[in-house]
């Protein structure tokens, strides 16, 4: 069935490095991949996505890549804070109402 | 926060009881969404609806039910046949199949409610 791979499950950087989380999906028709971060006891939040007409998409610190011939995308968080430590989930979907899969979740430690 | 509410925040529950979760929406959304999730795991998809008086299994239904009979609430009933209950349960919404989608799934989700089956 369809299925969305994350790695690491746990990342822990200093605080100003750089920290990447890679996915991988199965289902060739997927064409929206968003990025949610879930703060500790809260509901997780879109933070960034990316449409399946694009290579790479940037939000200030953050920027997701992603390559359709691979199947697989990247989240890539730079000058890392503290407050960027939470649980950040990448997802794919088909556009128009079909359901997401999530992947399982990466543990972001940043270090002070 | 507004947008969508699920309640109670926390649930405590009686082995053998059946419990039912508040989710409601006023994004005027179409699809709605429950999942649940378990420490140090992701978001396992129990149920979903794309639109009125309609629902889909998710990956993990056993010992769930659920009812659509209005746009705005999407209600989750944990049953005594579900083995292991006791979970963080996340309920979201999402455009939907609505054109003004525009291509975006993105969902948005509750506070959560948080279940402990004593």
């Amino acid at each position: 069935g369809e299925n969305v791979e994350q790695h690491p499950s746990t990342l822990s950087v200093q605080e100003g490095d750089s920290a990447v989380i890679k996915c991988t999906y199965s289902d060739s028709a997927s064409n929206y991949f968003p990025w949610y971060k879930q703060e500790l006891g809260k509901r997780p939040q879109l933070i960034i996505d990316i449409r399946s007409n694009v290579g790479e998409k940037k939000d200030q610190r953050i920027a997701v890549t992603l390559n359709k011939t691979a199947k697989h995308f990247s989240l890539h968080i730079t000058e890392t804070q503290p407050e960027d430590s939470a649980v950040y989930f990448c997802a794919a979907s088909r556009t128009g109402g079909f359901k997401t899969i999530f992947g399982a979740g990466t543990r972001l430690f940043v270090k002070a | 926060d507004g947008g969508i509410t699920q309640s109670p925040k926390y649930l405590f529950r009686k082995e053998g009881q059946n419990v039912t979760l508040s989710c409601e929406q006023n994004l005027n959304h179409d699809a709605m969404y429950w999942y649940r999730q378990d420490p140090g795991q992701g978001l396992r998809l129990i149920y979903y609806s794309q639109i009125v008086n309609d629902f889909q299994k998710g990956d993990i239904a056993e010992g769930y039910s659920v009812s659509r009979e209005k746009k705005e609430s999407f209600p989750l009933t944990v049953t005594s046949a579900q083995k292991n209950p006791t979970a963080f349960y996340l309920c979201a919404s999402s455009m939907g199949r609505s054109r003004l989608a525009g291509g975006n799934n993105e969902q948005f989700f509750g506070p959560g409610t948080r279940l402990t089956v004593l």
